[in-house]
C-alpha cells in the first residue's frame, strides 16, 4: 500500500492479557517509530527502530512493553498483563531513514483494556 | 529537554475566518524541526506544514502559514480562509536529531457553517 498501515483497528482486551499491534510501513523507509496517545494528550514516544535494531526504547514505560522488527520491515508491538492504564492509540510511523526525515504516520490502533 | 506546550485546548470560528494557534517550545538543540499536525476524527496524523529553526523565512502551504520567532520560541498557525474541513485536533511538535517527535496537547478547532 501507499501509506503506513496498522492491524488491529481496534483491539479489546481484558486486564491481564498479552496483545500485539502490528505495523506495516512504507516500502523502502527504513525508520519506524512507535507513540502512545492517550484520551486528551498528544502523542508520545515510546521506542524507534533503525532497520532491524531499536536504536531508542527510552520511551517504553516499563519491561511489560516490547517491540520487534525482525525484517527491518513490519513491527510488532507486545505489551504483555495489559492493565488497564495501557488504554490508548498507538501510532506508527514510518520515515525514509533518521536525522529529520518527514515521518509518515498510520491510522493506529486503539487498544481498551477493560 | 524539549517541551511543547499549547495553552489554548479548544477554539472555534466561522467559516472563511483566519484563525491562529497558538504554541511555544523549549529546546536545547541549536538544529531542529517544528511542525504542525492534523488529526482529524480518523485519527490519522497528517502534516500540515513544517519549519526548519535555521531558515528565518516563515514557511507557507496555501491557506496555512506560521509565524516562527525564533528568540521568543514561539511557532503559531495562522489557518486562513477557514474551511469545514479544517475541523480537526491540531498538534504542535517539534524534532531535533535524536528523531523523537514531541508533540503538544493540541487544540481541538471547531469550523462553524
Amino acid at each position: 500500500g501507499a501509506g503506513v498501515s496498522q492491524t488491529p483497528s481496534n483491539k479489546v482486551t481484558e486486564k491481564g492479557k498479552y496483545v500485539e499491534l502490528r505495523c506495516d510501513p512504507i516500502s523502502g523507509h527504513t525508520a519506524l517509530y512507535w507513540y502512545r496517545q492517550s484520551l486528551g494528550q498528544g502523542p508520545e514516544f515510546l521506542i524507534y527502530f533503525q532497520g532491524t535494531g531499536a536504536a531508542d526504547d527510552s520511551g517504553l514505560p516499563n519491561d511489560r512493553f516490547f517491540a520487534v522488527r525482525p525484517e527491518g520491515s513490519v513491527s510488532t508491538l507486545k505489551i504483555q498483563r495489559t492493565e488497564r492504564g495501557d488504554s490508548a492509540v498507538y501510532l506508527c510511523a514510518s520515515s525514509l531513514g533518521a536525522s529529520y526525515n518527514e515521518q509518515f504516520f498510520g491510522p493506529g490502533t486503539r487498544l481498551t483494556v477493560l | 529537554a524539549q517541551t511543547v506546550t499549547q495553552s489554548q485546548p479548544e477554539m472555534s470560528v466561522q467559516e472563511a475566518e483566519t484563525v491562529t494557534l497558538s504554541c511555544t517550545y523549549d529546546t536545547s538543540e541549536s538544529n531542529y524541526y517544528l511542525f504542525w499536525y492534523k488529526q482529524p476524527p480518523s485519527r490519522q496524523m497528517i502534516l500540515v506544514i513544517r519549519q526548519e529553526a535555521y531558515k528565518q523565512q516563515n514557511a507557507t502551504e496555501n491557506r496555512f502559514s506560521v509565524n516562527f520567532q525564533k528568540a521568543a520560541k514561539s511557532f503559531s498557525l495562522k489557518i486562513s480562509d477557514s474551511q469545514l474541513g479544517d475541523t480537526a485536533m491540531y498538534f504542535c511538535a517539534s524534532l531535533n536529531r535524536d528523531d523523537k517527535i514531541i508533540f503538544g496537547k493540541g487544540t481541538r478547532l471547531h469550523i462553524l457553517p
